[in-house]
């Protein structure tokens, strides 16, 4: 069974703050993705990475970085937080070709 | 990029009957369209997905259909029970024309199931 973990569940920052979210696969998968979700949005790419050290930037990347140094985990930085950076994270991650498998989410609070 | 839409947003229908929601998108290259379930408080799942080369899809209640010509595909859920009631998104994306199948998502409808 594909499991996707996520560092927490529930974050509370304050503006201003770096922030690390973390994700690991243990299925050996190439692709790995950030979202993050929004009422009335749906799921909006941040960025992803289709190897180690290789990331591609999504439909929302402003304010964001990544970084993937091993091939399992896959790190979601927020460099200096922001009240509009509020809102659920979800980490997922899929081989080339197959369904995307979704970990359980990070709510994140913006102070 | 790609552009999907989802409509309907929110729909409610009664125990037994049917369910249609409807996507639309505009990049003809996209070749895989998923449908993924999420339950309250939940991670989104995959329910089924259809690839371009097949123009419908069943599986027990729920069946998909693909319509590449018109660029849009809709997920059919029949007799409908309380436990179908979550959000649904719809996705799309050009495999091989990344290195990632990055997919593209509908802005959800939220289904509920009035028993």
């Amino acid at each position: 069974d594909v499991k996707v973990t996520q560092s927490s569940r529930y974050l509370v920052k304050r503006t201003g703050e770096k922030v690390f979210l973390e994700c690991v696969q243990d299925m050996d998968h190439e692709n790995m993705f950030w979202y993050r979700q929004d009422p009335g949005l749906g799921l909006r790419l941040i960025y992803f990475s289709y190897d180690v050290k290789m990331k591609e930037k999504g439909d929302i990347p402003e304010g964001y970085s990544v970084s993937r140094e091993k091939k399992e985990r896959f790190s979601l930085i927020l460099e200096s937080a922001s009240t509009n950076q509020t809102s659920m994270y979800l980490c997922a991650s899929s081989t080339l070709s197959d369904e995307q498998f979704f970990g359980p989410g990070t709510r994140l609070t913006v102070l | 990029g790609e552009n999907v839409e989802q409509h309907p947003s929110t729909l409610s229908v009664q125990e037994g009957d049917s369910a249609v929601i409807k996507c639309t998108y505009s990049d003809s290259a996209s070749n895989y369209f998923p449908w993924y379930k999420q339950e309250l408080g939940k991670r989104p799942q995959l329910i089924i997905d259809i690839r371009s080369n097949v123009g419908e899809k069943k599986d027990q209640r729920i069946a998909v259909t693909l319509n590449k010509t018109a660029k849009h595909f809709s997920l059919h859920i029949t007799e409908t029970q309380p436990e179908d009631s979550a959000v649904y998104f719809c996705a799309a994306t050009p495999f091989g024309a990344t290195g990632a199948n990055n997919l593209f998502f509908g802005t959800g409808t939220r289904l509920t199931v009035i028993p």
